[in-house]
């Protein structure tokens, strides 16, 4: 069965300390790995597609990696603003196009 | 304005009752779809769409019916609601395979 599990389900940070948010996955075929950002009352906003294992992609404080069995999403010294739920996703497998998400990871940066 | 929106953004109905979930995007994407969001379970997938006139289901599919008529409009129908169904959705578009997709606000649904 395919699945997508996110860990921790919520990290606490102080400004300037950085860490990981980790993305397993089992998916046979894997066409796409996304990561989204989803701020309380809105709807998940894109922020990188990965597609094979070894790829890396960075957007200001945020990097994104892959491997074959999961992803990591880097936060290097976060700011209060970074504070959001991170969600991964993937497609492939038996879904085809069909995105599975994980349940995200809620993210706290405390000034 | 340009972009996906979703209406209502908050809906109170009662058990029994029908409602209808608009979406309606401005991108001419082919591909668009229907999650809801609980505590717990993340996105889970109840409809899309690759084309007009063409749905088919997806992980939750049961006790909702969806049509697509038109490319820009996908609306999303709870036949006769129950209080499991009470739940933020969200719409979502994509203009192909493999892409990201670009989410609306979300309607907050809660059924008394």
């Amino acid at each position: 069965e395919d699945q997508v599990t996110q860990s921790p389900e919520a990290l606490r940070l102080q400004e300037g300390e950085s860490s990981s948010l980790n993305c397993s996955y089992t998916v046979s075929g894997l066409r796409g790995l996304f990561w989204y950002r989803q701020d309380p009352g809105k709807g998940p906003e894109f922020l990188f597609t990965l597609y094979s294992a070894g790829e890396e992609k960075e957007k200001e404080r945020l990097k994104a990696t892959l491997t074959k069995k999961e992803s990591f999403l880097h936060i290097t010294a976060p700011k209060p603003e970074d504070s959001a739920t991170y969600l991964c996703a993937v497609q492939g497998g038996t879904g085809g196009f069909k995105t599975i998400f994980g349940a995200g990871t809620r993210l706290f940066v405390k000034a | 304005d340009a972009g996906i929106t979703q209406s209502p953004r908050y809906k109170i109905t009662e058990t029994g009752r029908q409602v209808t979930l608009m979406c309606h995007q401005t991108w001419s994407h082919s591909y668009m779809f229907w999650y809801r969001q609980d505590l717990g379970h993340g996105l889970r997938l109840i409809y899309y769409s690759a084309a007009a006139d063409i749905t088919d289901k997806g992980e939750v599919p049961d006790g909702y019916v969806v049509s697509r008529s038109k490319t820009e409009n996908f609306p999303l129908t709870l036949e006769s609601a129950t209080r499991s169904q009470t739940s933020v959705y969200f719409c979502a578009s994509s203009n192909k395979e493999n892409t990201e997709a670009f989410f609306g606000q979300g309607t907050r649904l809660t059924v008394v």
